[in-house]
């Protein structure tokens, strides 16, 4: 199984700030890596897909890049409703394994 | 509007089995690839299996020899049996669909998950 590694666990930021999230998988995966935001008590909601494309209705506030083992999500300008848990997953091979989280809070 | 809806017990003594359904709505089961992912309390996304219309089932491995997943065209429904559960197994599941016609297309839809919790 591939392992996805988030850093950081958690981060503390301010509306307004720039912040990077890091995951990296145990193995290459190319370019399949997916991140999604979760928000307490709902599922979570596509953001990013194939590392780097804005699924639709997304914020252009956020963009994806990497390949192979180093991928980042990036928020250009924090607003209040992007305070929430997210989570990289591969779909290079199963089972899709999931980060286990990078919990972003209001500093 | 695609969406998915599960059902299925709350509650599920420990060494029974958990079934749980999804409906869809919106789209047909008979197309694309259709997903169980679950979440314990407090803890991250752990990835169940996925079913094709197919039929074709792929799950994981940590799982596999207590997890059957199928579908109910007729209905428009996919489900999820989980065997011999332990406390482990408590978490809120979810239902998902795989966009674009691969397994490994992101998934753009989700139930909005179903808590189980096993105890007897």
């Amino acid at each position: 199984d591939i392992q996805m590694t988030q850093s950081p666990s958690s981060l503390f930021a301010s509306v307004g700030d720039r912040v990077t999230i890091t995951c990296r998988p145990s193995q290459s995966i190319s370019d399949y890596l997916n991140w999604y935001q979760q928000k307490p008590g709902k599922a979570p909601n596509l953001l990013i897909f194939t590392a780097s494309n804005l699924q639709s209705g997304v914020p252009s506030r956020f963009s994806g890049r990497g390949s192979g083992t180093d991928f980042t999500l990036t928020i250009s300008s924090l607003q209040p409703e992007d305070f929430a848990t997210y989570y990289c997953q591969q779909s290079y091979s199963t089972p899709y394994s999931f980060g286990q989280g990078t919990k972003l809070e209001i500093k | 509007q695609v969406q998915l809806q599960e059902s299925g017990p709350g509650l599920v003594k420990p060494s029974e089995t958990l079934s749980l359904t999804c409906t869809v709505s919106g789209d047909s089961i008979s197309r694309l690839y259709w997903s169980w992912i679950r979440q314990p309390p407090g803890k991250g996304l752990e990835y169940i299996g996925y079913i094709h219309y197919s039929g074709s089932t792929n799950y994981s491995p940590s799982l596999k020899s207590r997890v059957t997943i199928s579908l109910d065209t007729s209905n428009n429904q996919f489900s999820l049996k989980l065997t011999s559960v332990t406390a482990a197994d408590t978490a809120v599941y979810y239902c998902a669909r795989h966009r674009g016609g691969y397994s490994f297309g992101p998934i753009d839809y989700w139930g909005q998950g179903t808590p189980v919790t096993v105890s007897s």
